[in-house]
C-alpha cells in the first residue's frame, strides 16, 4: 500500500467551478503538507504548504489538513483554464531529511 | 538567477550504456535532491545531499550514483542503463526557512532506455 494515495483523475470542470483535490496518507509521522502544481512537461512548483490541522488560504487556493483523519485537501475557487495542470500533494515526515513523499498526482482540466 | 537547471532535456540510451544527468543551481541552496517521475507513481526520491561532500540514499537508489563536490552542482550517474530507468528525472534544491523549506524543481530530463 502506498503511503500517500491520490485520485489520478482526470478531473474536468467548467470555468468558474470550485475544485476539490484530495490525498489520504497512512503514516501519522508526516508533519508537513504541501501542494505542488505541474504543467505539462515542466517541473513541479510549490503552491502551498501547511503544518497544522485546519485551513490555510492564499488567493483562490485553500489548503485543508485533518491530521486525525489523515486527509488533506486543496480547494480552488473560481477555477480558470490556466489552472489546468497536474496537482501533486507532497508530505514531509522527517524535517532532518527534508525528503518529500508525493502522491501520484491529479490531472485537472478546466474547460473555458 | 537561472534557478535550477538540468541538462540534457532529452536522452536516449541503449541498455548497458552509462551517462550523467547534470543539475546546477545558483541560489546557494545547501539541500539538493534527485527524483524520478513515472506514470501513476508520482515523484520518488533517488538520492539527496544536505551539503557539499554529503550524500545519502532515497527511496529508489539502485542503479544510480551521486556526488556533491560543490554547493552548485549535483550530478546523477546511471552506471549501466536499464529499460526500467526510462523516466523523467527532476532535480530540486531548497533552503531551510522557518519550520520547513521550499523545494525548487528543475525542468526535468526525459530519459528513454532501449
Amino acid at each position: 500500500q502506498k503511503e500517500v494515495e491520490q485520485d489520478p483523475g482526470p478531473l474536468s470542470v467548467p470555468e468558474g467551478a470550485i475544485v476539490s483535490l484530495n490525498c489520504t496518507y497512512s503514516n501519522s509521522a508526516f508533519q508537513y503538507f504541501m501542494w505542488y502544481r505541474q504543467y505539462s512537461r515542466k517541473g513541479p512548483e510549490l503552491l502551498m504548504y501547511t503544518y497544522s490541522s485546519g485551513n490555510k488560504e492564499d488567493g483562490r487556493f485553500t489548503a485543508q489538513v485533518d491530521k486525525s483523519s489523515k486527509y488533506i485537501s486543496l480547494f480552488i475557487r473560481d477555477s480558470q483554464p490556466s489552472d489546468s495542470a497536474t496537482y501533486l500533494c507532497a508530505l514531509i515526515r522527517d524535517t532532518g531529511r527534508r525528503a518529500l513523499t508525493f502522491g501520484s498526482g491529479t490531472r485537472l482540466q478546466v474547460q473555458p | 538567477n537561472a534557478g535550477v537547471t538540468q541538462t540534457p532535456k532529452f536522452q536516449v540510451l541503449k541498455t548497458g550504456q552509462s551517462m550523467t544527468l547534470q543539475c546546477a543551481q545558483d541560489m546557494n541552496h545547501e539541500y539538493m535532491s534527485w527524483y524520478r517521475q513515472d506514470p501513476g507513481m508520482g515523484l520518488r526520491l533517488i538520492h539527496y545531499s544536505v551539503g557539499a561532500g554529503i550524500t545519502d540514499q532515497g527511496e529508489v537508489p539502485n542503479g544510480y550514483n551521486v556526488s556533491r563536490s560543490t554547493t552548485e552542482d549535483f550530478p546523477l550517474r546511471l552506471l549501466s542503463a536499464a529499460p526500467s530507468q526510462t523516466s523523467v528525472y527532476f532535480c530540486a534544491s531548497s533552503y531551510r526557512q522557518g519550520l520547513t523549506d521550499t523545494q525548487y524543481f528543475g525542468p526535468g530530463t526525459r530519459l528513454t532506455v532501449l
